[in-house]
């Protein structure tokens, strides 16, 4: 079975600081990788994903992703956040192992202040 | 395009009333999802199907039924609401029949109280 592990719950920055936030899976075989952000009161909006090819993933508004086999990591990276950015963030999984359904962590409340 | 549309947007309900949610989409895929939000708890599966007139239990099934008479569409119902019912609900849907890879597309939620 797949599992998702973030470990960042609350991260809180200022404008310009740099974000990692960090997701790990716990499933072996090939998989599916995605970040999806909510913003306040709104439903779930993909940042980015990763299907296969260049681990290096860049999505909308800045944001990238690394996928490293060897640490099952998919880590989400920003180098200068700003206050839009305040959101909850969710890394996901999808894998043979779980009939390709979607696998979610607790998220990330990410809070950037003025 | 309307994506995925659920109905409706709120209900309260009183304890032991029964309600159904609406999850629609518009994109022909074949698999669709619900998952329930709870602060803490990121997004919990609740029942999934894999095709119409499919429907499978997921992590939280319990107190909740579902059906997928029509592709396009998946029911969620509740028999007897329960305060522990109280959450936001998230309808999604993903894989075209082409079998392309696709991500979750979601709904904008239902947000349930039971009192």
């Amino acid at each position: 079975a797949q599992s998702v592990s973030q470990h960042n719950h609350h991260v809180i920055l200022s404008e310009a600081a740099s974000l990692e936030l960090g997701c790990n899976y716990s499933y072996g075989g090939t998989v599916n990788l995605f970040w999806y952000v909510q913003y306040p009161g709104q439903h779930l909006q993909l940042l980015l994903k990763y299907f296969s090819g260049d681990p290096l993933v860049k999505g909308i508004k800045g944001f990238e992703a690394e996928f490293i086999k060897s640490k099952f990591s998919f880590n989400l990276r920003k180098p200068s956040v700003q206050w839009s950015d305040t959101a909850e963030y969710f890394c996901a999984v999808s894998s043979s192992g779980g009939s390709y359904i979607p696998t979610f962590g607790r998220g990330t409340s990410l809070i950037v202040h003025p | 395009n309307a994506g995925v549309t659920q109905t409706p947007k709120f209900r309260v309900l009183k304890t032991g009333q029964s309600m159904t949610l609406l999850c629609a989409q518009d994109m022909n895929h074949e698999y669709m999802y619900w998952y329930r939000q709870d602060p803490g708890m990121g997004l919990r599966l609740i029942h999934y199907s894999v095709g119409e007139g499919t429907t499978a239990k997921g992590e939280v099934p319990d107190g909740y039924n579902v059906s997928r008479l029509k592709k396009q569409n998946f029911l969620l119902g509740l028999e007897s609401a329960a305060p522990s019912q109280t959450s936001v609900y998230f309808c999604a849907s993903s894989y075209p029949r082409t079998g392309a890879k696709t991500e979750a597309f979601f709904g904008q939620g239902t947000r349930l109280t039971v009192v």
